[in-house]
């Protein structure tokens, strides 16, 4: 069965440092797919990245980069100088096969505070 | 372009009645998928519509039911009120594929009395 865990509940660091969002999932599937979303305080949830399971390059996005390693199933998120911008809660999601029977499946989320 | 829209923004309901929902995609895309957010819960997956059809079913009960119209448009109904029905209630709209990103709206705050 799918599975999500996003083991920290919250964080909170200062302005500035750097930050990593864990992610750990299950899933018996050899296709898959990977995404972050951001949720700010106004409420949306913004796509941030999506990985599939054959490409465990890691990718950087100016401030955020992106550890995938299947070894681990593990897909973190890391967030570089943090800004106060950046305080959200972060959705891990994963989603089985690319038909019409795929579900996404959420972690409970990250809330991450960044202090000035 | 337009993003996903769902109203109304804010309910208000008491136990026993029935809501509908409303989320209206982003043009082009044709399914529309709802969720549940709580604070303990996380976003809980209730139903996937893709060209009229229920294509996926979360854990819910019947008194969870949708629907989509050939616009691609969306309703979400509950009946029977129940006050751990108090919750966000998030639609969001993709190409339709399991790899692609979903866009989200913001969300229909139900609060059950």
């Amino acid at each position: 069965a799918q599975k999500v865990t996003q083991a920290q509940t919250e964080i909170s660091v200062v302005e500035k440092e750097d930050v990593t969002l864990d992610c750990v999932y299950e899933t018996r599937d050899t296709t898959y797919y990977l995404f972050w979303y951001k949720q700010p305080p106004s409420g949306e949830l913004v796509f941030l990245i999506r990985r599939n399971s054959f490409d465990e390059q890691n990718e950087i996005s100016g401030r955020y980069s992106w550890n995938f390693q299947k070894s681990t199933s593990s897909f973190n998120f890391t967030i570089t100088a943090s800004q106060v911008v950046d305080s959200a809660v972060y959705f891990c999601a994963l989603s089985e096969g690319s038909s019409g029977t795929y579900k996404y499946i959420f972690g409970t989320g990250t809330r991450l505070k960044v202090l000035a | 372009k337009a993003g996903v829209t769902q109203t109304p923004r804010y309910l208000i309901k008491t136990r026993g009645q029935q809501v509908t929902l409303s989320c209206s995609p982003i043009s082009g895309h044709r399914s529309v998928s709802w969720y549940q957010q709580t604070p303990g819960q996380g976003l809980q997956f209730l139903f996937e519509y893709f060209s009229e059809t229920q294509r996926n079913k979360g854990n819910f009960p019947g008194r969870f039911s949708g629907r989509q119209f050939s616009n691609s448009r969306s309703e979400m109904n509950v009946s029977t009120l129940e006050l751990g029905d108090s919750a966000l209630y998030l639609c969001a709209s993709s190409f339709g594929g399991g790899n692609q990103p979903q866009h989200f709206g913001d969300g229909t705050r139900l609060s059950i009395l």
